[in-house]
């Protein structure tokens, strides 16, 4: 069955370095992979999508890398700053499938 | 920027209660979906749905859930007889497209159940 999964439950960060948080899944059949924010409270926030034609993506200061071969995921952050403490998860769906499968998510701390 | 909106953002409820979380997705959205969130754990689907109906659903969407678009901006979630082990975060999303697209999400229903 489907399966998506983070390598590493925690990560801290100091403040204004880069964050590289990363994700496998089981599927070879997945094509489409999400990244969301989850801030305390609140509910899961986009924040970058890629579908498996590709593999990079980047936005405003995340860039989302895919390896097909090895079916990984990783979402980088740019400059961490304070206000990207949160629970980040990946999440993956298949051709037109409606829902997405999530993975257990990585709390990410930033120190000052 | 458009966001889902969720009511109430906590609900209390007696086991063996009914009970009715509601939603309000983006407005041009055609796609709805519900996900529940139990603490700690990770965010899993329910299900979608998409004009009036049902499109798929998850195992964990038995027979004592259902959902309803009564009208053209809320789309609801009913549990008819709560169980302690329905005590979760319950996120409505929804998206413009199917497949393929973000899912926007609200900010949840915390759901206890006593």
């Amino acid at each position: 069955g489907e399966s998506v999964g983070l390598h590493l439950p925690t990560l801290s960060v100091q403040e204004g370095d880069n964050s590289i948080i990363n994700c496998a899944y089981s599927n070879s059949a997945s094509d489409y992979f999400i990244w969301y924010k989850q801030e305390s409270g609140k509910g899961p926030q986009f924040i970058i999508d890629i579908r498996s034609n590709m593999d990079k993506r980047q936005g405003q200061r995340v860039t989302v890398l895919l390896n097909k071969t090895v079916k990984h995921l990783s979402l980088q952050i740019a400059a961490t700053q304070p206000g990207d403490s949160a629970v980040y998860f990946c999440a993956e769906s298949i051709g037109n499938d409606y829902k997405l499968s999530f993975g257990a998510g990585t709390t990410v701390t930033v120190r000052a | 920027e458009p966001e889902v909106t969720q009511t109430p953002s906590h609900q209390v409820t007696q086991m063996g209660q009914e009970v009715i979380l509601r939603c309000v997705p983006i407005s041009n959205h055609l796609y709805f979906y519900w996900y529940r969130q139990i603490l700690g754990q990770k965010v899993e689907f329910l299900v979608s749905f998409y004009n009036n109906e049902i499109s798929e659903k998850s195992e964990i969407f038995d027979d004592q859930f259902s959902v309803e678009r009564p009208d053209g901006s809320n789309f609801t979630l009913k549990i008819r007889s709560t169980k302690l082990e329905d005590s979760a975060m319950y996120f409505c999303a929804s998206s413009e497209l199917r497949g393929n697209q973000p899912q926007h999400f609200g900010d949840g229903t915390r759901l206890s159940i006593l």
